[in-house]
């Protein structure tokens, strides 16, 4: 199966603080990305998502980049809080199927 | 919003056996289903991709001799891990979206399946 990176880095942020997670994509085709909060043994949840024709996004606390020359996405969440602790993950929409990027373990300090 | 259920939550098979897992759309006609698998740690992985009344399209490196995937229903779909060994173990999940869906908010995950192979 396809995915972008099989090791999980984490991120460590105090409370308070702003956290930027960062992802590469592989596709310079696909033209629909979308970031996910994965919590310990439950399915991926939806968090916020960006067509290839934006740049930038932003919803309640959360700001999606998308650079599309570099391929790179990023998730900038403000004023970080102990329930944003989880696993997030970018994934890519392309060829009709979505693939998941890289993950980024996010341990929020109180 | 949209649910979508996977059954069973958590299997313990023995080496050799079969299991089947069910992923269900609860409220809306799923045209395409993913199957995916997760190792702790890991990222999910795509197995197989499966829409409704036609076979599924795996991905390079997926057996599909041993991971048979179903379709059958617009509500249904099943992965049978056919003779299951330890190597097996994981975590699998499926995600379902609805005909003509491209957003990422319409894609719905199920809560995922842990089998454990002893």
């Amino acid at each position: 199966g396809e995915s972008v990176g099989l090791h999980l880095p984490t991120l460590s942020v105090q409370e308070g603080d702003n956290s930027i997670i960062n992802c590469a994509y592989s596709n310079s085709a696909s033209d629909y990305f979308i970031w996910y909060k994965q919590e310990s043994g439950k399915g991926p949840q939806f968090i916020i998502d960006i067509r290839s024709n934006m740049d930038k996004r932003q919803g309640q606390r959360v700001t999606v980049l998308l650079n599309k020359t570099v391929k790179h996405l990023s998730l900038q969440i403000a004023a970080t809080q102990p329930g944003d602790s989880a696993v997030y993950f970018c994934a890519e929409n392309g060829r009709g199927k979505l693939i998941f990027g890289q993950g980024t373990e996010l341990s929020v300090k109180p | 919003g949209a649910v979508v259920s996977q059954h069973p939550s958590w299997v313990i098979c023995k080496s050799g056996t079969s299991v089947k897992i069910e992923c269900r759309s609860l409220d809306f006609q799923a045209t395409t289903m993913f199957w995916y698998r997760q190792f702790p740690k890991q990222s999910l992985m795509l197995m197989a991709t499966s829409n409704e009344g036609s076979k599924a399209t795996y991905e390079q490196g997926v057996e599909k001799d041993k991971f048979l995937i179903n379709h059958a229903s617009l509500t249904l779909s099943t992965l049978t891990v056919t003779s299951a060994h330890p190597e097996d173990s994981s975590f699998y999940i499926c995600s379902a979206r609805s005909k003509g869906q491209v957003a990422g908010n319409t894609i719905y995950f199920g809560e995922g399946s842990w089998l454990t192979v002893v």
